[in-house]
């Protein structure tokens, strides 16, 4: 079973404020990391995928970095809105077709 | 385009029932994956299929569980002897082989109450 770690696992953030938070898994064997926004009763979104050490991706507001070696990456939401308000989960794979989930942060935006 | 489709969005049953669920994938794409998320919990890995293909399963998948892709295309997810513990949501999504990093596009779920 891998450990994939996502902290913290919720938050409160008031409109306007960035935030960001942090997936650590085990680095040996890396293939790739995703990262999904969830929003309840609704399908989850994906948003990136990162292959390489040093990856950055920018979407929106939104972005991520990859830190393959340690087996860390971090997202930002720049100016956090209530449409924001979603679980974000983190999901490395490891060459095996198979996604490794945790258990997400929960973001809420309080306007 | 019109994303990946899962039928039901919602099933109670009671302990002891069959139950079957459906996905229907992107229509181009020939992998297709079923995780299950129970309270608290990231969606965990059930089993892939390549085409019609079922080419890998978890440890997750009793023998109560079985799922099919008879032509290629859509799924179907069957439970049988439902119990209690298998009250979670269940995912379906998919995947075009080849494509770059290969990302898994994800249905809304079927969310399974088992009384």
């Amino acid at each position: 079973i891998l450990n994939v770690e996502q902290s913290p696992q919720s938050l409160h953030v008031q409109e306007g404020d960035s935030t960001n938070f942090t997936c650590s898994f085990p680095s040996s064997n890396f293939y790739a990391l995703h990262w999904y926004r969830w929003e309840t009763a609704k399908s989850p979104e994906a948003l990136f995928v990162m292959t390489l050490n040093g990856d950055e991706k920018k979407k929106g507001r939104i972005s991520a970095t990859l830190n393959t070696k340690e087996g860390y990456s971090y997202l930002y939401i720049k100016g956090s809105q209530p449409e924001d308000s979603a679980t974000y989960l983190c999901a490395p794979s490891y060459g095996n077709n198979r996604l490794a989930f945790g258990k997400g942060n929960q973001v809420v935006v309080i306007p | 385009d019109t994303g990946v489709s899962q039928d039901p969005r919602h099933k109670i049953t009671k302990r002891g029932q069959n139950v079957t669920f459906r996905c229907d994938p992107i229509s181009e794409h020939n992998r297709l994956y079923w995780y299950r998320q129970t309270l608290g919990q990231g969606p965990e890995f059930l089993t892939y299929f390549q085409n019609e293909a079922q080419l890998e399963k978890s440890r997750l998948l009793s023998d109560r569980f079985s799922a099919e892709r008879p032509k290629g295309s859509f799924s179907t997810l069957e439970i049988q002897r439902t119990e209690q513990g298998d009250s979670a949501m269940y995912l379906c999504a998919s995947s075009l082989q080849g494509a770059s990093a290969e990302t898994q596009y994800f249905g809304p779920g079927t969310r399974l109450l088992v009384l």
